[in-house]
C-alpha cells in the first residue's frame, strides 16, 4: 500500500530564507508524486508533479522539487521566501491504478 | 467556468438535518473525487467517480454518507442526519483519465452542524 509522509506539520522560515518542505512516500512501484498549495478558504492548487522524467521537477511560485529514489523522497524547496508563499502544502502519491493519497499537510509560516 | 464549481460555499444546519453538497467538474474530466477536510487535518477521501466504472466508496464514514454523479458530469454528495462531527470543508476534485494527470480542485463547501 502506499502512503505519504510529510515532516513537520508546522514549518516556519524568515522572509529571504531557503524553503525545505519533507516528504516522503512509501510505494511498491515507481510512483507519481505531487506537490499542492493550498491558500485560506480556497481548494487547492497544483504546485508541480513528478511523472518520471526528469528526476528535478520545477513548478509555479519558484518552488522546485527532487526526486530520489533512494531515499523515497521528494522534498519542496525554494531557495528565497516571500511573504506570499505562506499557506498549507501536501505532499501526494498516486500508483498507476490507485486513487491519490495526500500527506497531512505542512503549514508554512513565513517571518518579516 | 473554467474551473470546479462547489455549491453551495457555506452551509449551516442543525444536527439531524439532511444537507446536500454539489459539484460541477471540469467539462470533459472524467474522474471525480470528494474529500473531507477537518480543522487541522489533511484530507480524508470520501469516494471517487471513474466514467462509467462502479465508484470506490471505501472512503465513506458511515451509511449516512452518499454520492451521485449524474450523466458523468454534476456530482452531489449526501449527507443524513448530520453530526456535529461532520462539520469540515468538503473537496471535489476532477482531473482526467490517468495517474499522472493532477487533480483540479474547488473551492470547497465550508459546513457547519450546529
Amino acid at each position: 500500500a502506499q502512503s505519504v509522509t510529510q515532516l513537520g506539520s508546522h514549518v516556519s522560515v524568515s522572509e529571504g530564507a531557503l524553503v525545505l518542505l519533507r516528504c516522503n512516500y512509501s510505494s511498491s512501484v515507481p510512483p507519481y508524486l505531487f506537490w499542492y498549495v493550498q491558500y485560506p478558504n480556497q481548494g487547492l492548487q497544483l504546485l508541480l508533479k513528478y511523472t518520471s522524467a526528469a528526476t528535478l521537477v520545477k513548478g509555479i511560485n519558484g518552488f522546485e522539487a527532487e526526486f530520489k529514489k533512494s531515499e523515497t523522497s521528494f522534498h519542496l524547496t525554494k531557495p528565497s521566501a516571500h511573504m506570499s508563499d505562506a499557506a498549507e502544502y501536501f505532499c501526494a502519491v498516486r500508483n498507476r491504478d490507485d486513487k491519490i493519497i495526500f500527506g497531512k499537510g505542512t503549514r508554512l509560516h513565513i517571518l518579516p | 467556468g473554467a474551473g470546479v464549481s462547489q455549491s453551495p460555499s457555506n452551509k449551516v444546519t442543525e444536527k439531524g438535518k439532511d444537507v446536500e453538497l454539489r459539484c460541477d467538474p471540469i467539462s470533459g474530466h472524467t474522474a471525480l473525487y470528494w474529500y473531507r477536510q477537518s480543522l487541522g487535518q489533511g484530507l480524508e477521501f470520501l469516494i471517487y467517480f471513474q466514467g462509467n466504472s462502479a465508484p470506490d466508496k471505501s472512503g465513506l464514514p458511515s451509511d449516512r454518507f452518499s454520492a451521485e454523479r449524474t450523466g458523468g458530469s454534476v456530482s452531489t454528495l449526501t449527507i443524513q442526519r448530520t453530526q456535529q462531527e461532520d462539520s469540515a470543508v468538503y473537496l471535489c476534485a476532477s482531473s482526467t483519465q490517468g495517474a499522472r494527470q493532477p487533480q483540479h480542485f474547488g473551492d470547497g463547501t465550508r459546513l457547519s452542524i450546529l
